[in-house]
């Protein structure tokens, strides 16, 4: 079985660019997950997605951060203008359900590493 | 609001010897706890988890145990090999959210 493919898996921006992470799920896996993760800290939710509608966005910088998940399979998280902060590794992960027992087992990407100077 | 707290970044066990990573949290809410490993440019992967209603679970050479009145998980790993050197977090799930630790790196010694 396939996993969470990302790409790409590194890039490099000069400070008010923009960038696009894109994520291609585990197929049949309904919720989506955008995680940031910075350097000597736990991954950060971002974004969470079921099927193509949004769960929860509560952390994501809507100023400078969007994410869409078209036909409820791909996703692509984009950065426009990035700041320096946002260096870090940028990672989808995928579960099956959404409710219910093991809800929390998340199945993770590689990851994007940003490096914005 | 730190939810979730790894006190120890790093920690090192001699391989054949019993690992103890620690995690404490705040959110009684929280109904379901993980552990998950990360190895070096890969994404972390799940590892062992336990419901709020059970106090250990074990597989294999990993034990996680909960302690809900100290609000305190942790993961024991018996015997350590040295494929076991990665970096772990502890993670909270409640409210529908995965909640991570900042994580604790393990070192096995040979």
């Amino acid at each position: 079985e396939a996993g969470v493919a990302q790409s790409p898996r590194y890039k490099i921006i000069e400070k008010r660019q923009s960038v696009a992470f894109w994520c291609n799920p585990i197929s049949g896996h309904a919720t989506l997950y955008w995680y940031q993760q910075i350097l000597g800290q736990g991954p950060k939710l971002l974004i969470q997605f079921q099927n193509n509608g949004v769960v929860d966005d509560s952390q994501l910088p809507k100023d400078r951060f969007s994410a869409e998940r078209l036909k409820g399979v791909d996703s692509t998280l984009k950065i426009q203008p990035a700041k320096l902060e946002d260096s870090a590794v940028y990672l989808c992960a995928s579960s099956l359900r959404h409710r219910g027992p093991n809800t929390g087992e998340l199945f993770f990407g590689e990851g994007s590493r940003l490096t914005v100077l | 609001d730190q939810q979730v707290k790894q006190n120890s970044p790093s920690l090192s066990v001699q391989e054949g010897r019993i690992s103890i990573l620690n995690c404490d949290y705040t959110n009684s809410m929280f109904d379901y706890f993980l552990w998950y490993k990360k190895y070096p440019a890969e994404g972390p992967t799940f590892l062992i988890s336990i419901s709020s209603i059970k106090d250990k679970n074990e597989d294999g050479r990993f034990t996680v145990f909960l302690n809900k009145s100290a609000k305190h998980l942790s993961l024991h790993i018996v015997p350590s090999q040295p494929g076991d050197s990665a970096v772990y977090f502890c993670a909270f799930q409640g409210a529908q959210k995965l909640v991570f630790g900042q994580g604790t790196r393990l070192t096995i010694n040979p």
